[in-house]
């Protein structure tokens, strides 16, 4: 019972390169999200998705993309790695039914020098 | 916007002590609410929930009741245990049901 699977665990990264942190989840759920977690201010959504091939924006998205093709799969990609964007990354879903609580993977914790 | 604030941590509090962990939200319509607890190097569990006004949620020892009146969500137990030392994040998901907003966390330790 995986549950949702995050990948890498850790990376880091230098200023200007690029990556993709991988969330893949195995309970059919319809939505997917992906949050950063920084000291003092709780976890802030950067994307969401409802659904396969549809996508939004979420309070903090700049810098960030985010496709999602199947259900089960859905990946964020950092263009141009700044410092700013040093953080825990958590990918959570859920089957997007009234009152159901996010599913969460254990996180990627991202570096950027 | 929708909004949660909690209490800012650390919190340390003895073993066997009483916690209690204060949250309040601003949100329109009806939403549901959430205590979620992070232990290190995890990603965040669902503690408990409340779905709708003078709900009481409870597991592990731990309660919350949903206060419409007061737009609060306090989390207390009465006995804590060293094994309850986490991060605990208190969150609403609007009536829309896509996006949930999340205070900032409160850390507690709990010393034998």
């Amino acid at each position: 019972n995986a549950g949702v699977t995050q990948t890498p665990k850790f990376q880091v990264l230098k200023t200007g390169q690029s990556m993709t942190l991988q969330c893949a989840q195995d309970m059919n759920h319809e939505y997917m999200s992906w949050y950063r977690q920084d000291p003092g201010m709780g976890l802030r959504l950067i994307h969401y998705s409802v659904g396969a091939g549809i996508t939004d924006q979420g309070e903090v998205p700049n810098g960030y993309n985010v496709s999602r093709s199947t259900t089960e799969d859905f990946p964020l990609r950092l263009l141009s790695a700044a410092p700013s964007q040093t953080s825990v990354y958590f990918c959570a879903s859920t089957p997007g039914t009234a009152n159901s609580p996010l599913h969460f993977g254990n996180g990627t914790r991202l570096t950027v020098t | 916007g929708d909004s949660v604030t909690q209490m800012e941590g650390p919190v340390t509090l003895s073993e066997e002590a009483f916690l209690t962990i204060n949250c309040t939200y601003t949100a329109t319509g009806y939403p549901s609410l959430f205590w979620y607890v992070q232990y290190p190097g995890e990603g965040l569990q669902l503690l408990l929930k409340a779905t709708k006004a003078d709900d009481k949620g409870s597991n592990k020892g731990f309660e919350a009741t949903y206060r419409k009146e007061t737009t609060s969500f306090h989390l207390e137990k009465g006995s804590v245990q060293v094994s309850d030392s986490a991060v605990y994040f208190c969150a609403l998901l609007n009536t829309g049901g896509f996006k949930t907003i999340f205070g900032a966390g409160t850390r507690l330790f709990v010393k034998a």
